[in-house]
């Protein structure tokens, strides 16, 4: 079974300074993590993913994660906060092998960027 | 290549109707799998389909039910609605290859039932 926590309901942050939302995983087999976010009234929309290979990922509008095995995180950060950045943002997991590729969502961090 | 699409958008139904729900995958995709958005609960796996058959089923009672088509498009009913099954209901489709599964999901943009 896999489960994701993600710590901080809400996050603020100016805009231009670094944007720091946690997430640590738990998986019985090797993990698949993903980040979505979601903007007002619409679907998810994918940030980035880990599979396998390179540790650091980078994604989409400036944001990159880093799977870190040994500390069971997945943290996704951007340099510089941009207005555009506020939405709400979901960690997700899935097993790597058949039968485990339900992806299992985070409870959200809702990302606030302040002028 | 058009994404995603679940209709309708927006609905408003009475305690004890029942609703259905359509979602088409994005074009080659044949895995279509549902999820259940509320402030409280967050996002709740309800189930996949893949090639017509249920292949994972989540922990929904059983007044929630789908079915996929030939097509790979996808419907959801509910039932007997209750006042808590108001909430956006998402579709995401994948294409899973055969031994190899990328998990990622390609979501539409939601059906937001309000039951009253």
């Amino acid at each position: 079974a896999q489960s994701v926590t993600q710590l901080g309901s809400h996050v603020s942050v100016s805009e231009g300074a670094l944007v720091l939302l946690r997430c640590n995983y738990s998986s019985s087999v090797p993990p698949y993590l993903f980040w979505y976010v979601q903007y007002p009234n619409q679907g998810l929309q994918l940030l980035l993913k880990y599979t396998t290979g390179a540790t650091l990922v980078k994604g989409i509008n400036g944001f990159e994660a880093e799977f870190k095995k040994s500390e069971t995180s997945f943290h996704l950060t951007k340099p510089s906060a941009h207005m555009s950045d506020a939405a709400e943002y979901f960690c997700a997991v899935s097993g790597s092998n058949f039968g485990n590729e339900k992806l299992t969502f985070g409870t959200g961090t809702r990302l606030t960027i302040i002028p | 290549k058009a994404g995603v699409t679940q209709t309708p958008r927006y609905l408003i139904k009475t305690r004890g109707q029942q609703v259905t729900l359509s979602c088409s995958p994005i074009s080659g995709h044949r895995s279509v799998s549902w999820y259940q958005q509320t402030p409280g609960q967050g996002l709740q796996f309800l189930f996949e389909y893949f090639s017509e058959t249920q292949r994972n089923k989540g922990n929904f009672p059983g007044r929630f039910s789908g079915r996929q088509f030939s097509n790979s498009r996808s419907e959801m009913n509910v039932s007997t609605l209750e006042l808590g099954d108001s909430a956006l209901y998402l579709c995401a489709s994948r294409n899973p290859t055969t031994g190899r599964n990328t998990g990622e999901l390609f979501f539409g943009e939601g059906s937001r039932l309000t039951v009253l």
